[in-house]
């Protein structure tokens, strides 16, 4: 039972375009939803979250898209640089109590993002 | 600030041999968490801790894995006997808050266990 899926295992992009990593979920009890960049022997190290009040957060090069009605978030860096090559989880958690999903954080299973120089 | 600490950092051992992994959060989180990450997965969540309450070990494999954080500061994971397909890489987590603040998860580096 995988409530939080990215589907795409890998992506290559060009270093100045755009990377779109893609996330989906079935838990309709989740309510706040995260990115993770991780790098080879490193810990997830947190990049940008999202309410589910909101359908857009920014920070710098980083924009985070919800599409509650979809179930659907998508994470944009760009530009994109030759140092953003890593593994991106996307990650969701419910943070209303009551329920079997409160507080825990479920990660999807990771998307390896190369970037060209 | 110093971030999550975990030692060791790689852990080779035999089958049904035990181990334990020890993680110090940052500072003033009351918040902690255990994770396992298998190859080419996600973390799961295996226990977190509020203080010195474990408040969801639901996912923790409880005939061979047990954890402990006696002074709601540092933790210790423990898995005895290990077997073949525990080897994964043992992530540790802490957060500032309880009950709606704890959205923001920080990570140690993690240890990686090969059980031969």
């Amino acid at each position: 039972d995988q409530q939080v899926k990215q589907n795409s295992p890998s992506l290559s992009v060009q270093e100045g375009r755009i990377s779109i990593l893609n996330c989906d979920y079935t838990n309709s009890m989740f309510d706040y939803f995260l990115w993770y960049k991780k790098y080879p022997a490193e810990g997830p190290t947190f990049l940008i979250s999202i309410s589910s009040i909101k359908d857009k957060n920014e920070d710098g090069r980083f924009t985070v898209f919800l599409n509650k009605s979809a179930k659907h978030l998508s994470l944009h860096i760009v530009p994109s640089q030759p140092g953003d090559s890593a593994v991106y989880f996307c990650a969701a958690i419910c943070l209303q109590a009551g329920g079997t999903s409160y507080g825990k954080l479920t990660f999807g299973q990771g998307t390896i993002l190369t970037v060209h120089p | 600030e110093a971030g999550v600490v975990q030692s060791p950092r790689y852990k080779i051992i035999e089958k049904k041999q035990p181990v334990a992994f020890w993680c110090n959060p940052i500072s003033g989180h009351n918040t902690l968490y255990w994770y396992r990450q298998n190859l080419g997965q996600g973390p799961e969540l295996l226990i977190r801790y509020e203080n010195e309450e474990a408040v969801d070990d639901s996912q923790l494999p409880k005939d061979r894995f047990s954890a402990e954080r006696l002074k709601g500061v540092d933790s210790t994971l423990k898995i005895q006997p290990a077997e073949l397909g525990d080897s994964a890489v043992y992530l540790c987590a802490s957060s500032s808050g309880t009950g709606d603040h704890q959205e923001t998860q920080y990570f140690g580096p993690g240890t990686r266990l090969l059980v031969l």
